[in-house]
């Protein structure tokens, strides 16, 4: 059974390019949330998604980024316009059943964002 | 917002030592998990608490929920315990965490 999966591992974008980065959660799991750590901080909650919707988005900045979870494929976190303090680890995780009930969660292997 | 506060920031220890790494927090949850994490690596759940506690191999995690307060201990510690130690809060009905800033761990051999 395989665990949380995340691509690419590491990215380097310039400044302006859109970053994408994917998340397939584990098998069986319908929910999907992204944190990010910036460099020398702790993670952050940015957006908590369940197939086809966006449930938590209070941690995303205003703009930029977006998220999205379809009923097919892999869970993208996308930053457009990339700036140097978009660099950050940015983690997926996942569970059957939603967090708030009591329910564990599953990170990935996060994936790495730096901007030239 | 719920303030997760960790110590120490840095323990450096040697092998076989016993390790005691605390976390607070400031508003009631319903759930904390602690997590690890190794330098460039992924994030490893390692308990998830709402009570009382509980023991995987030489971890031990408890909780008391009366003082807000949880502590996380390594017995007979060894240098691949080496990484960093998070704690990680739910409060009541909300999904996301609120995470501590970490124990930067070092086991010396």
């Amino acid at each position: 059974n395989a665990g949380v999966m995340q691509n690419p591992r590491h990215l380097v974008r310039r400044r302006g390019q859109e970053a994408r980065l994917r998340c397939s959660p584990m098998k069986g799991h319908s929910h999907v949330y992204w944190y990010r750590q910036l460099p020398e901080e702790g993670l952050k909650f940015m957006v908590y998604l369940q197939k086809e919707n966006i449930i938590d988005e209070s941690g995303m900045p205003k703009e930029r980024f977006s998220a999205e979870f379809p009923k097919e494929g892999p869970s993208i976190l996308r930053i457009q316009q990339v700036v140097r303090g978009d660099s950050a680890a940015y983690f997926c995780a996942s569970s059957p059943r939603r967090t708030a009930s009591g329910n564990t969660i599953y990170f990935g292997e996060g994936s790495w964002l730096t901007v030239v | 917002k719920n303030e997760v506060e960790q110590s120490p920031q840095n323990l450096t220890a040697q092998e076989g030592e016993f390790i005691t790494i605390n976390c607070s927090y400031s508003v009631g949850i319903s759930a904390l998990h602690w997590l690890q994490q190794h330098p460039g690596g992924g994030i490893v759940s390692l308990f998830m608490l709402s009570s009382g506690k509980k023991k995987h191999g030489r971890l031990i995690a408890t909780i008391n929920i009366q003082e807000k307060h949880s502590s996380l201990h390594i017995t007979a510690s060894h240098p691949r315990d080496s990484a960093v130690y998070i704690c990680a809060v739910r409060g009541g009905g909300a999904d996301g965490l609120t995470f501590g800033k970490g124990t930067h761990l070092i086991i010396q051999p």
